[in-house]
C-alpha cells in the first residue's frame, strides 16, 4: 500500500521554541494533504487542509499563525507549531489520500508525539 | 451532541469470537462511512470505506451501514489477538470541496488468547 512518512516522530522542546514536522508521501504525489490533532481517548480532530501550491485550509478555532503550513512539492507538507505551549503537547497526525478526489483512500502517517516542557 | 459517537470501550473478547463496533451519527448527509485500525503509537490504517447503505465484506471483516437508523457497524469474524486495536469510524460527505473526514473517538478492543 501507499506509505506516508513522518518526522520526527517524537519531539520534546521548551515553551516559548518553534516546532516544525515533515509529512511526505513516499511512493505517490498528494496535492492534497490533512493534519489532525489527537489527544487520549479522542477523535482525530482535522486542523487544516495542506494543498499544493497554494495556502492551507484551517478549520474553525485553528490559529493559522499559530500552526503554519507549507505545502511546496506533491509529496511533502510541512506543520510548524510556532512559539510552542505545553498545552500544544499532543499527537499530530498527516494523512493523503491515494489519488486527487480519491478521499476515500486516505493514508496516514505514523504520527509525531510533540511534548512541551 | 457530537457528529459521530463512538463507544470508547475498552472492549475484551476471547480469541475467535465475532466483535461488533458500532458508530451512529447525527447528519444524515453523511455518504462514505470508513473504518480504521489504529495500532498504539502509530496513525490509522483504512481497512475499508463503503458508500450509502448496504454490506461490504473483506476477509474477516464486514463494514455494515444503515443510513436510515444513522448506524454503521464493523464486524470481525475469527477475532485474533492481532487484531486488538483501537477501531475508528470516520466519515464524509459526498460533495466536492468538502473532503474532510469525521472521525469517532475509536473503540479500544482486546482479543484475549
Amino acid at each position: 500500500g501507499a506509505v506516508v512518512s513522518q518526522h520526527p516522530s517524537r519531539v520534546i522542546c521548551k515553551s516559548g521554541t518553534s516546532v516544525k514536522i515533515e509529512c511526505r508521501s513516499l511512493d505517490f504525489q498528494a496535492t492534497t494533504m490533512f493534519w489532525y490533532r489527537q489527544f487520549p481517548k479522542k477523535s482525530l480532530m482535522l486542523m487544516a487542509t495542506s494543498n499544493e501550491g497554494s495556502k492551507a485550509t484551517y478549520e474553525q478555532g485553528v490559529e493559522k499563525d499559530k500552526f503554519l503550513i507549507n505545502h511546496a512539492s506533491l509529496t511533502l507538507s510541512t506543520l510548524t507549531v510556532t512559539s510552542a505551549h505545553p498545552e500544544d503537547s499532543s499527537f499530530y497526525i498527516c494523512s493523503a489520500p491515494l489519488a486527487e478526489h480519491s478521499y476515500n483512500e486516505q493514508f496516514f502517517g505514523p504520527g509525531t508525539r510533540l511534548t512541551v516542557l | 451532541q457530537k457528529e459521530v459517537e463512538q463507544d470508547p470501550g475498552p472492549l475484551s473478547v476471547p480469541e475467535g469470537a465475532i466483535v461488533s463496533l458500532n458508530c451512529t451519527y447525527s447528519n444524515s448527509a453523511f455518504q462514505y462511512f470508513m473504518w480504521y485500525r489504529q495500532y498504539s503509537r502509530k496513525g490509522p490504517e483504512l481497512l475499508m470505506y463503503t458508500y450509502s447503505s448496504g454490506n461490504k465484506e473483506d476477509g474477516r471483516f464486514t463494514a455494515q451501514v444503515d443510513k436510515s437508523s444513522k448506524y454503521i457497524s464493523l464486524f470481525i469474524r475469527d477475532s485474533q489477538p492481532s487484531d486488538s486495536a483501537t477501531y475508528l469510524c470516520a466519515m464524509r460527505y459526498s460533495n466536492f470541496g468538502n473532503e474532510k473526514l469525521t472521525f469517532g473517538t475509536g473503540t479500544r478492543l482486546t482479543i484475549i488468547p
